[in-house]
């Protein structure tokens, strides 16, 4: 039961452009989101999140936006930098529930 | 190092064997997920513990395999009887309370397993 989708396995793009990577989930309940950021041979690590009473949460280079009706949400990161190449996890949770479901996640690649 | 810590890094098992892998949470967690990534796959829910009790283990392989956290002592993830398609990479994850939407998890740098 896939209830976080992330229906783009790659993404490329250049140096200084912008990156948006795009996650949908089907459970109505969740109510918290997050990116998670993840190397080879490392763990994710947690990039940005945002709540449902939000529709938008920014920190820095990188911005979470949220459609509730739609059930999507996300994340650009403008300016993308080479260093950006990693794998991008989109998780969901719900209130009171600290299980969180992650998306097969999407790789993205910055080129020079 | 106050992060999550995950034991051993790399394991590497034969057919049959028991695989055990060790999580201790950051400090002050009380929260332990276990995550499995196959290869070119994403991150797969397994179980979500409590100190001493399996709050949700929904994503768990019915047959062998078992998780625990103990009142003292890291987490444990338990693979009995290993096979070939065991092999991914394990990740512990903890957090701080429980109730509270807004709650973010965080990782260890995984546990890889290879049966061979």
């Amino acid at each position: 039961d896939q209830q976080v989708k992330q229906n783009s396995p790659s993404l490329s793009v250049q140096e200084g452009r912008i990156s948006i990577l795009n996650c949908d989930y089907t459970n109505s309940m969740f109510d918290y989101f997050l990116w998670y950021k993840k190397y080879p041979a490392e763990g994710p690590t947690f990039l940005i999140s945002i709540s449902s009473i939000k529709d938008k949460n920014e920190d820095g280079r990188f911005t979470v936006f949220l459609n509730k009706s739609a059930k999507h949400l996300s994340l650009h990161i403008v300016p993308s930098q080479p260093g950006d190449s990693a794998v991008y996890f989109c998780a969901a949770s719900r209130l009171n529930n600290n299980d969180m479901r992650f998306g097969a996640g999407t790789r993205l690649t910055v080129k020079p | 190092n106050a992060g999550v810590m995950q034991n051993p890094r790399h394991l590497v098992r034969r057919r049959g064997q028991e695989a055990r892998l060790r999580c201790s949470p950051m400090k002050g967690h009380s929260h332990v997920y276990w995550y499995r990534q196959l290869p070119e796959e994403g991150l797969k829910f397994m179980v979500y513990l409590q100190k001493e009790n399996i709050i949700d283990e929904s994503g768990m392989p019915k047959e062998r395999f078992s998780a625990e956290f103990p009142k003292e002592g890291p987490s444990i993830l338990r693979i009995q009887q290993v096979v070939r398609g065991d092999s991914a990479a394990y990740f512990c994850a903890s957090s701080p309370s429980s109730g509270r939407a807004g709650n973010t998890i965080y990782f260890g740098e995984g546990s890889w397993l290879t049966v061979v």
